[in-house]
């Protein structure tokens, strides 16, 4: 099984902040990797997938980047509804994984 | 309005069975594979299992092989997820969800439902 890892799994950032997220696979996924995002009891909401194509209607400070095992969910300018958990996860093979999740709140 | 509804989850016994539904509308069903994703309380997301458009190829996680089975049902637009040999650590909050592109297996969740929570629990 492909495992994920994600670093920091939380961290504390202020309005306006840049922050990012990196996900990790055990092995190369190529670009088969997805972000979401989960508010408190909600259901996750996908937000970039195939790595760095971002959905409609998510807003453009978020992007994603990365290839193979290592990569980066960025938000460039942070705002108060960004507070939430990310989660990483590979559509490489079966089974499918995610990484622990990545819990942002704001200062 | 596109849109998936979970229902029939509840508190169970250990070792008892348990049937879960996805009821889903706004989007022709039986074009998209449909994937289970359970989440326990307070942790992270777990994959459970996957079905293909047309329910011809079925994968599972390796903590519920040979205990849940996927199904669904075009004409009536569901998905199903049978539990049996429920066990403690089966209890979270399971969702379903679509996956991303008709006719194509993405594994990649674009739309998901809210959820139905089931506790395994004597």
């Amino acid at each position: 099984d492909i495992q994920m890892t994600q670093s920091p799994s939380s961290l504390s950032a202020s309005v306006g902040d840049r922050v990012t997220i990196t996900c990790r696979a055990s092995q190369s996924i190529n670009t088969f990797l997805n972000w979401y995002q989960q508010k408190p009891g909600k259901a996750p909401e996908l937000l970039i997938y195939t790595a760095s194509i971002l959905r409609s209607g998510v807003p453009p400070r978020l992007s994603g980047s990365g290839s193979g095992t290592e990569f980066n969910l960025t938000i460039s300018s942070l705002q108060p509804e960004d507070s939430a958990t990310y989660f990483c996860q590979q559509g490489y093979t079966t089974p499918i994984t995610f990484g622990p999740g990545t819990r942002l709140e704001m200062k | 309005q596109v849109q998936l509804v979970e229902s029939g989850g509840g508190v169970v016994q250990p070792g008892r069975s348990l049937r879960l539904s996805c009821a889903t509308s706004g989007f022709t069903f039986g074009s998209y594979a449909m994937h289970w994703v359970r989440q326990a309380p307070g942790k992270g997301l777990e994959w459970v299992a996957v079905i293909s458009f047309d329910g011809s190829h079925k994968y599972y996680a390796d903590s519920v092989k040979g205990r849940f089975t996927i199904s669904r049902d075009n004409l009536k637009n569901t998905l199903y997820l049978q539990m049996d040999s429920l066990r403690a650590d089966d209890t979270a909050v399971y969702y379903c969800a679509r996956d991303s592109i008709a006719g194509h297996d993405t594994w990649c969740f674009d739309l998901w439902g809210r959820g139905t929570l089931v506790s395994v629990s004597s």
